[in-house]
């Protein structure tokens, strides 16, 4: 069975900085999604980025990239120039079309 | 606007009580989901449904049920069974395609409580 882990419960960075979320699953699928979800206090969950495993080229969407290593099965998310608008749950999220495994999430705040 | 509704939004039961948490979505998705949330997990799988008149237990299925009588609906009953219904519930909708991801949309929850 497929797992997610995510070893940071919370985390915290100061406004215009840079903070990494990890995220490392477990498989023994070839072909698989990986994603991250934001979910801020109002609990609705937003796509964030998503990585094709068969894709070598990290993702990136603006502000956020992914260090995707599949070899060592880690998918960690990159926040750039943080705001605090980001502030929010963060969940890694792996699927192979079958089903979606979330992690625990990572609660993230963003200090002004 | 297209999308995933849930209804309502908050919901208390008596213990012993079932109750129903509806899920309507109009992105006209072939696969519907249910979640459930608890403090310091992730979204855990409860049912999920690909084609109308057909579903799949999930992880933690047990004291919950579900119909898929419509393409656009997918409510979630509650039961009695479930020792510990306290939580945030969450549904999604997704396209179904083989070649391709299925990302999953989701609605905005419902929090139910037992009282």
């Amino acid at each position: 069975a497929q797992t997610v882990t995510q070893s940071q419960p919370e985390m915290s960075v100061q406004e215009a900085e840079t903070v990494t979320l990890s995220c490392t699953y477990d498989t023994s699928e070839n072909n698989y999604y990986l994603f991250w979800y934001k979910q801020p206090p109002s609990r609705q969950m937003i796509l964030v980025i998503r990585q094709e495993a068969y894709k070598q080229q990290n993702a990136t969407e603006n502000r956020f990239s992914v260090n995707f290593q599949k070899a060592a099965k880690s998918f960690s998310l990159k926040i750039s120039d943080s705001q605090l608008g980001d502030t929010a749950m963060y969940f890694c999220a792996f699927t192979n079309n079958n089903d979606m495994r979330f992690g625990a999430g990572t609660r993230l705040t963003v200090k002004p | 606007d297209g999308g995933i509704t849930q209804s309502p939004k908050y919901l208390f039961r008596k213990e012993g009580q079932n109750v129903t948490l509806s899920c309507e979505q109009n992105l006209n998705h072939d696969a519907m989901y249910w979640y459930r949330q608890d403090p310091g997990q992730g979204l855990r799988l409860i049912y999920y449904s690909q084609i109308v008149n057909d579903f799949q237990k999930g992880d933690i299925a047990e004291g919950y049920s579900v119909s898929r009588e419509k393409k656009e609906s997918f409510p979630l009953t509650v039961t009695s069974a479930q020792k510990n219904p306290t939580a945030f519930y969450l549904c999604a909708s997704s396209i179904v395609l083989v070649s391709s991801y299925n990302e999953q949309f989701f609605g905005p929850g419902t929090r139910l409580t037992v009282l």
